[in-house]
């Protein structure tokens, strides 16, 4: 089973600066990766996919790059909607689809 | 607009079962993969189970499997969980997702979820 692992689990920034949130993958899962957000009592949605490329209505604030084992997410410039808790997942042995922890964003 | 929507969750006891429908609508249902993800409280997302668009192929988290069964009746657009064997840690938000695509992708539509909690 591929492990995805997230950090860190807590990520405090402060309105209009640059959140960087990390994930990796305990072997290659090549760029098939998602990044989803959850706020409190929703449902996930899904912000990227194919490691970089943004879902349909997603703010271009909302970046992820990597390949293989290591992944990231960059909000550019994070707005008051931004803060919530981010899940990367990996669909390399799909449909298998396994996730990570989970990295909260909050407000600092 | 693609809707889907989860219902049979509730209270169950130890060792009981529990089937748990997902509804959808405003797709070709029978085109899609679809799968079960779970959520404990407070905790993060679980993946469960998904099912090939045609129904014949299965899969399992190991920690259900053997005690999950996923189905689909794609004349009614809607996806199924059969949860036998209940045990405290299966207490969790069902999610019923699809993927984006037909084929590997992520999951572009959730269910608003449903309460399932394993308690004597």
């Amino acid at each position: 089973e591929i492990v995805m692992t997230q950090s860190p689990a807590t990520l405090s920034v402060s309105p209009g600066e640059r959140a960087t949130l990390s994930c990796r993958a305990s072997q290659s899962v090549s760029s098939n990766l998602a990044w989803y957000q959850q706020k409190p009592g929703q449902a996930p949605r899904l912000l990227i996919y194919g490691a970089s490329t943004r879902a349909t209505g997603i703010p271009a604030r909302f970046s992820g790059s990597g390949s293989g084992t290591e992944f990231t997410l960059t909000i550019s410039s994070l707005q008051s909607e931004d803060f919530a808790v981010y899940f990367c997942q990996q669909y390399n042995d799909w449909p298998r689809g396994t996730f990570g922890q989970g990295t909260k964003l909050e407000i600092k | 607009e693609v809707q889907m929507l989860e219902s049979g969750g509730g209270l169950i006891q130890p060792g009981g079962s529990l089937r748990l429908s997902c509804a959808t609508s405003g797709f070709t249902f029978s085109s899609y993969a679809v799968s079960w993800v779970r959520q404990a409280p407070g905790k993060g997302l679980e993946w469960v189970s998904a099912i090939s668009g045609s129904g014949g192929s299965t899969y399992y988290a190991d920690s259900v499997k053997g005690r999950f069964t996923i189905s689909r009746d794609n004349s009614k657009n809607t996806l199924y969980l059969q949860m036998n064997s209940l045990r405290a840690e299966d207490t969790a938000v069902y999610y019923c997702a699809k993927g984006l695509w037909v084929g590997p992708t992520g999951f572009d539509y959730w269910g608003q979820g449903t309460l399932v909690t394993v308690s004597s």
